[in-house]
């Protein structure tokens, strides 16, 4: 079946200590989306790709940064992480303006 | 103001209760629309797209005002397995705005 999986489920990090999150899709879409979501609170986009065209969001920090090599994988990279990165981190993807396919997600714990 | 506003509830209703979920959004030049639901620490998961005319899916009704700026999400004859939280998601420049979310519990 077709799909967008994340690696891995659960991370437990340190506070400082560099992390890395995967995401792979089997959809062929071209737009790949990271959301940080926090208990109750809505997914906040983090930034996108349109392809290799990556857009960040203006009040993203600096600590997150991504990666796109190709069409089916994207990561998730946190410097420095803090006490207040802790979050689920999500997933998706899409055609163009269409509707959004989301990963499982990983939750982060920063120690 | 929030871009997509919801009232996050929760809303607690007896089992073959009938419930709404409005939703109001601030840019008129919003092109797509969508309820998501999510269940407690699960992704998000279409439920619906919301298109002009409304449409229907089995028990969900979904409506578009663009006057008004809002979308309407009905279920019908609730289920337990409805419990959960619904997103409302509006696209106005070609990614994914979502609303904080409307918790609904359904009750035996």
């Amino acid at each position: 079946d077709a799909m967008v999986i994340q690696n891995p489920r659960y991370q437990v990090t340190q506070f400082g200590k560099p992390v890395t999150l995967s995401c792979s899709q089997t959809l062929n879409h071209n737009v790949m989306y990271w959301y940080q979501q926090k208990s109750s609170q809505a997914p906040k986009l983090l930034f996108h790709y349109y392809d290799k065209d990556f857009n960040n969001e203006a009040d993203t920090p600096d600590n997150f940064q991504s990666r796109r090599p190709n069409t089916s994988f994207c990561f998730l990279d946190i410097r420095s992480p803090g006490l207040g990165d802790a979050a689920m981190y999500l997933c998706a993807t899409s055609t163009t303006g269409k509707e959004q396919f989301f990963g499982p997600g990983t939750r982060l714990t920063v120690l | 103001r929030k871009e997509v506003e919801q009232d996050p509830g929760p809303f607690n209703v007896p089992e073959g209760a009938t419930v709404a979920f409005n939703c109001t959004y601030s840019n008129s030049a919003s092109q797509s629309f969508f309820w998501y639901r999510q269940d407690c620490r699960k992704e998000p998961k279409l439920l619906m797209s919301v298109y002009s005319s409304g449409n229907e899916d089995g028990r969900f009704t979904a409506q578009l005002n663009r006057a008004s700026q809002y979308i309407s999400l009905l279920i019908r004859d609730s289920k337990l397995s409805d419990s959960a939280t619904y997103l409302c998601v509006v696209n106005p420049w070609g990614k994914l705005i979502f609303g904080q979310g409307t918790t609904l519990q359904v009750k035996p």
